[in-house]
């Protein structure tokens, strides 16, 4: 197994710019999510979902769009990159537990810059 | 409502001392605590978790993790640092807003340096 892969790695836009960071999950997990990881601030939650088809909004989901059409597959997109949004980009899945908390699993992160 | 605080956001130990990072939690209900360990350049890797049962919990490598609920902590420790064992390391909580959907609060990570 893969486990969880992102695509891209690295990633240089201008200001404006959009772009569309993919993650991958073979585990056949229900939960997926996005975080952005900046200096300081710990790993914060943008968009999540729980499964195909729906979405919701995390702790700073302003400036992002998602979307899970196949289970395997979370999008995340930028319509207008800004300089602010310049971070590393996490990708995470899990399926919930029964009587147990299942721990998230991580993607290797994209590293993002907007100039 | 649910947070996690991580004291210090540097730790440096000498090779072969004891490894202590700090984290105190808040929850509204039973906490879920979670140690993540971050390579440089890489993603999140599970330490260990406490849900239920024993407080003590063992994990990958060597760490350990005590919860202590009248102390509201979960401190990570290792008895013999390796050099090995440089990295970021985040406490995580779990949070119940917006339902059961295995959401994570993380705390603002502990870099970990090991002097040889």
């Amino acid at each position: 197994n893969a486990g969880v892969t992102q695509t891209p790695k690295f990633r240089v836009l201008k200001t404006g710019q959009s772009m569309t960071l993919l993650c991958a999950q073979d585990m056949n997990h229900e939960y997926m999510y996005w975080y952005r990881q900046d200096p300081g601030m710990g790993l914060r939650l943008i968009h999540y979902s729980v499964g195909e088809g729906t979405t919701a909004k995390g702790e700073v989901p302003d400036g992002y769009n998602v979307s899970r059409l196949k289970k395997q597959n979370f999008l995340l997109g930028l319509e207008s990159a800004a300089p602010s949004q310049t971070s590393v980009y996490f990708c995470a899945s899990v399926t919930p537990g029964r009587g147990s908390y299942n721990e998230q699993f991580f993607g290797p992160g994209t590293r993002l810059t907007v100039l | 409502a649910q947070s996690v605080t991580q004291l210090g956001s540097h730790v440096s130990v000498s090779e072969g001392a004891l490894v202590l990072l700090r984290c105190n939690y808040s929850s509204s209900v039973p906490p879920y605590l979670f140690w993540y360990v971050q390579y440089p350049n890489q993603g999140l890797q599970l330490l260990l978790k406490y849900t239920t049962g024993a407080t003590l919990v063992k994990g990958i490598n060597g760490f350990e993790a005590e919860f202590k609920k009248s102390e509201t902590s979960f401190h990570l420790t290792k008895p013999s640092a390796h050099m090995s064992d440089a990295a970021e390391y985040f406490c995580a909580v779990r949070t119940t807003q917006g339902g059961a959907t295995n959401k994570l609060i993380f705390g603002t990570g502990t870099l970990l340096a090991v002097q040889p």
